[in-house]
């Protein structure tokens, strides 16, 4: 059964540093999302991507953030500066259509010292 | 305001028995989708049941269906014969029919399944 996969598992940076986290959505997947989850909190959406390009983002998803859709099948999340608090389990989401469930990968958990 | 509220934020319920998971939604938006995710331990987040707001019937999948009561804004998980497997976290989750999908998500229930 195909899934979501992201890349790497745990991330360990010093603040100020830069991250990237991949996602490979699956396939025929055309919608793109990621959220964040701070321990023990709720999950908080950060960005939607369409047609290689941004369609809706939170105010969680400032300057610091960007996404990408280098080839036909990464989808990656960058922190320019990491800060204290962008430590979180970041989930990648993908749907077939919109509106329709998302299918979520395992996530990466970022942790910023 | 909230958009989702999860009331229970832990349930136990013993093994082989049912149990009703609390959500309530709010919206002004006609059309929306109300969907459930599982998150046990290990951290990911695994789809259950997805309940659209023009569907006349409750969704189920498998242990799991939606009681979905639109006049009162409701959209209770019941899993049937709770399983030691299905304790875990659970978040009730809202796409309202203007956003481009995004979900928003309640604070999510901690069920305990007892042996």
């Amino acid at each position: 059964e195909p899934e979501v996969t992201q890349t790497p598992s745990h991330q360990v940076t010093q603040m100020g540093q830069e991250v990237i986290l991949r996602c490979v959505p699956i396939s025929n997947h055309l919608y793109f999302y990621w959220y964040r989850q701070i321990l023990g909190q709720k999950v908080e959406f950060l960005v939607s991507f369409y047609n290689n390009e941004i369609s809706e983002k939170s105010e969680i998803f400032d300057d610091q953030f960007s996404v990408e859709r280098p080839d036909g099948s990464n989808f990656t999340l960058k922190i320019r500066s990491t800060k204290l608090e962008d430590s979180a389990m970041y989930f990648c989401a993908s749907s077939e259509f919109r509106g329709h469930e998302q299918f979520f990968g395992p996530g990466t958990r970022l942790t910023v010292l | 305001a909230q958009k989702i509220t999860q009331t229970q934020p832990g349930m136990f319920v013993q093994e082989k028995e049912a149990v009703t998971l609390d959500c309530t939604y709010d919206t002004s938006d006609p059309s929306y989708g109300l969907f459930w995710y599982k998150q046990p331990s290990s951290g990911e987040m695994i789809f259950l049941i997805y309940q659209g707001s023009y569907d006349q019937q409750n969704a189920t999948e498998g242990r799991y269906s939606l009681n979905f009561q639109k006049a009162r804004k409701s959209a209770n998980l019941v899993i049937s014969a709770s399983q030691l497997g299905d304790s875990a976290m659970y978040f009730c989750a809202m796409r309202e029919g203007g956003s481009q999908g995004n979900l928003i998500f309640g604070k999510g229930t901690k069920l305990s399944v007892k042996p």
